[in-house]
């Protein structure tokens, strides 16, 4: 079991453009969530797939950000525009059904110039 | 407004010395409390987590005191080692909402050899 998978482990994009994350869950787990980590905010939720459709996304930026899960094995996020204070490590976490403990992959590292 | 609140940025303990980290939550709905550790580029691991109907948690080095009147917890680092020195997130969600959890700002102990 590999764990969660995040790739890139670092991103640099320009202001303006296009960023896009991946993220492979735990085989089998069900849940997938998104975090935002910086120093001023700290662990910001962004939003939550149960199996594939999405559960919550209070947590997003409503223009620029969005997330999609098209398989059981990965999910995506998409910040478009990118713009400096998008800059921050990007957290997927998965969990099993019936179960509230988060597994985390170790992050996108996004830097916006 | 933060739901969940640690009091502290940064702890220093001696190797050997209990280290104590405080985490107080507003929302009386919150009825899980998990800590979650991180290392400098990983993402936060599960450390220990208590359910609302205890008042305490013990997992060997490590123990939760859950205080439900007063809304706050903390986290009982016994024999505390160089290995310890970590980022620890008090977290909470409520079982029977979204499941969105939510984090701490975060305390990040230092155990001096």
């Amino acid at each position: 079991n590999a764990g969660v998978i995040q790739t890139p482990r670092h991103k640099v994009t320009g202001k303006g453009q296009e960023a896009t994350l991946w993220c492979e869950p735990i085989s089998g787990h069900s849940a997938v969530f998104w975090y935002r980590q910086t120093i001023v905010q700290g662990l910001e939720f962004l939003t939550y797939f149960r199996n594939q459709a999405p559960i919550d996304d209070s947590g997003m930026p409503k223009e620029r950000f969005s997330a999609q899960m098209p398989n059981q094995s990965h999910s995506t996020l998409k910040i478009q525009s990118t713009q400096p204070q998008d800059s921050a490590v990007y957290l997927c976490a998965s969990s099993s059904g019936g179960s509230e403990t988060l597994y985390f992959g170790s992050g996108t590292r996004l830097t916006v110039l | 407004q933060q739901q969940v609140r640690q009091s502290s940025q940064s702890l220093t303990v001696w190797e050997g010395e209990t280290a104590i980290l405080n985490c107080s939550y507003e929302n009386s709905a919150f009825d899980y409390f998990p800590w979650y550790q991180q290392f400098p580029g990983e993402g936060p691991a599960l450390l220990i987590a208590i359910r609302s109907v205890s008042d305490k948690k013990e997992d060997g080095r490590f123990t939760i005191f859950f205080n439900k009147r007063e809304k706050n917890l903390s986290l009982h680092i016994k024999d505390s080692q160089p290995g310890d020195s970590a980022t620890y997130f008090c977290a909470a969600t409520a079982s029977s909402g979204s499941w969105q959890l939510i984090f701490g700002s975060g305390t990040q102990l230092t155990v001096m050899p």
